[in-house]
């Protein structure tokens, strides 16, 4: 079965720290897709990144990047130079064709706070 | 383009009620999809709903009901309240049901936050 884990419960840093936020996943499908999202204190999930199983390249986007490797099942999140506007919970979530039916399975969040 | 907008955004309900939240999806999407987010932990798929009909549905009781109207805006309704129900409350919308959703992504609304007391 799918899964999705999130092996860091908190993290904590000081401002302009670099912070990676780790994402492992199983799945027996071949295709599948895989998301990072952020909710910040006022609840609403902000959709960050989407990725396809076939595409591997790394992803950077102003201050964020995405390492996806799949001979080891990642999905790493990396904020470079944090912000206290940083903090909030990140969550990974995977859908594949099989068991899920593309539903998202969650991982269980990374709190981050970034501290001034 | 306009986002996914929910009301109320707050509600405090007592055990045994009912209650009703409503999502507008996104413009040009025809797919909502419900969560329900327990304190410190990750959303827990409910049902989701493409072109007005059931399309995916999570483990929750019947209780748990919805629906979609012709302009893809969806209602969540609960009865019975217990109060486990007490809970974030998140829709998404997105494209092409549940294969569009879990391949391109969803894009959620701000939340309904339930209190049952």
């Amino acid at each position: 079965a799918q899964k999705v884990t999130q092996a860091q419960t908190e993290i904590s840093v000081v401002e302009k720290e670099d912070v990676t936020l780790d994402c492992v996943y199983e799945t027996r499908d071949t295709t599948y897709y895989l998301f990072w999202y952020k909710q910040p204190p006022s609840g609403e999930l902000v959709f960050l990144i989407r990725r396809n199983s076939f595409d591997e390249q790394n992803e950077i986007s102003g201050r964020y990047s995405w390492n996806f490797q799949k001979s080891t099942s990642s999905f790493n999140f990396t904020i470079t130079a944090s912000q206290v506007v940083d903090s909030a919970v990140y969550f990974c979530a995977l859908s594949d064709s099989q068991d899920s039916n593309y539903q998202l399975i969650w991982g269980a969040g990374t709190k981050l706070i970034i501290k001034p | 383009e306009t986002g996914v907008t929910q009301s109320p955004t707050h509600l405090i309900k007592t055990r045994g009620q009912q209650v009703t939240l409503r999502c507008s999806s996104q413009s040009g999407h025809n797919t909502v999809s419900w969560y329900q987010q327990a304190l410190g932990q990750g959303p827990q798929f409910i049902f989701q709903y493409y072109r007005e009909e059931e399309n995916g549905r999570g483990n929750f009781p019947p209780r748990f009901s919805g629906l979609q109207f012709p302009n893809y805006s969806s209602e969540l309704n609960v009865n019975a309240l217990e109060l486990d129900d007490s809970a974030l409350y998140l829709c998404a919308s997105s494209l092409g049901g549940q294969r569009g959703s879990g391949r391109v992504g969803q894009f959620f609304g701000p939340g309904t936050r339930l209190t049952v007391l």
